[in-house]
Formats: C-alpha cells, structure tokens, sequence
C-alpha cells in the first residue's frame, strides 16, 4: 500500500551545522511533497514543499530536494539554529489529495 | 480569516462515552481531513472528505464517524470511546486540487479516554 518511510527518527547537531533528512515514497503517482515542522504541543506547520516537476527548491537556510527516479526526497537546513529544534515530517500527496506521512524526526540543536 | 478552527482543545472522557470533535475552516476548501497523532508518533489519517456530501475512510477509521453538510464543516464523532482512543486530533484543509496544495491544520484537540 501507499508508505512514506523517513529516517532518522532522530537527529542531534550542534548549532551552525547541517541536518538532513530523508523520506522515500512508494506510490510513483505522488507528485507533491510538504515537509512540516511541529514544535512541542503545537499543529505541524508546512515549512517548505516542491512538486515533482521540480528538482530541488531553496528557502533560505532550508532546501528540499527530490529525486523522482528513486522515490526519495530530502530535506536540508543549514546554519542551524536551536530554535530549529522540532519534529519534522515529511509527506506525499496520493490519491484524492490525501496525503501519507512519514514517522517524523526529532531535530535536536545543541548551542 | 481563522483559517482551520477545532472544539474543544481539552476533553476527558469515560469509557463508553460518545463525543463530536468541531471543525470548521473559513477559507472555502473543499479538501478536509481528521488525523490522530499518538503520543510520539507521525500522522495517521482518519477519514476525509473532498466535498459536501462525500466523505471516505483513511488508514484508521475504526470507531470514528464523520459527515460533511457544508464546506466549511467537518466534525469527528467518537461513539463508544475507548482507552485506545487517548490521542491528539487534528483536523485539516485544502484547497481543490491544483497549483496550492497545502494542507492547513488546525491546533488539535487532546483527549484523554479513562
């Protein structure tokens, strides 16, 4: 069935360094990919997105890449901030604009 | 505009008892969906409607009902609640699909069955 697998579940840097997140997908009819970023008790908010005519995008310190021949997608945040500190899940839109989530990561940035 | 508002934030329920989780969205989506978020986990999608009148099921339906009467509404009932039910629900929107498609969550509601 339609799955979204997302790794690493959790992910600790040090203020300034990168963090990298990865999903894979498994329906190939996907073509629209959110990642949301959800801070403790609060709703997940979308964070940046891409579509699957479109390689990469970047939004200052976050950039998402998408790699439709493999099924895979990434998301990238540079010059990490601890305010950066959150879960991050990443989606893909399926049939009838639902969209499958990813089990989320837990980002950690130490000052 | 309020964009996607959920009632109540806060519940506590007794086994057995039933409820209705409020949604409502002011931004004239047709997309709406109910998730539940389990302490620590991801998303899972309950069930979800692309317009009035039309509803279907997501990954978890069971023990959820849900109706759709007008755009902007789309509540969640809880009949026979149960422990296994304790989790954190969020409702969210869409616009019809074409170039946004960004869902629009609401701010959840926490509820406790004991």
């Amino acid at each position: 069935g339609e799955n979204v697998e997302q790794h690493p579940s959790t992910l600790s840097v040090q203020e300034g360094d990168s963090a990298v997140i990865k999903c894979t997908y498994s329906d190939s009819a996907s073509n629209y990919f959110p990642w949301y970023k959800q801070e403790l008790g609060k709703r997940p908010q979308l964070i940046i997105d891409i579509r699957s005519n479109v390689g990469e995008k970047k939004d200052q310190r976050i950039a998402v890449t998408l790699n439709k021949t493999a099924k895979h997608f990434s998301l990238h945040i540079t010059e990490t901030q601890p305010e950066d500190s959150a879960v991050y899940f990443c989606a893909a839109k399926v049939w009838g604009g639902k969209l499958i989530f990813g089990q989320g990561t837990e980002l950690s940035v130490k000052p | 505009n309020a964009g996607v508002t959920q009632t109540p934030k806060f519940r506590i329920l007794k086994i057995g008892q039933s409820m209705t989780l409020q949604c409502t969205q002011d931004m004239n989506h047709n997309y709406m969906y109910w998730y539940r978020q389990d302490p620590g986990m991801g998303l899972k999608l309950i069930y979800y409607s692309v317009g009035a009148g039309i509803t279907d099921k997501g990954e978890v339906p069971n023990g959820y009902n849900v109706s759709r009467s007008t755009t902007e509404d789309f509540p969640l009932r809880l009949e026979l609640a149960a422990p296994s039910q304790t989790s954190v629900y969020f409702c969210a929107s869409s616009p019809p699909q074409g170039p946004i498609l960004t869902q629009h969550f609401g701010d959840g509601t926490r509820l406790s069955i004991l």
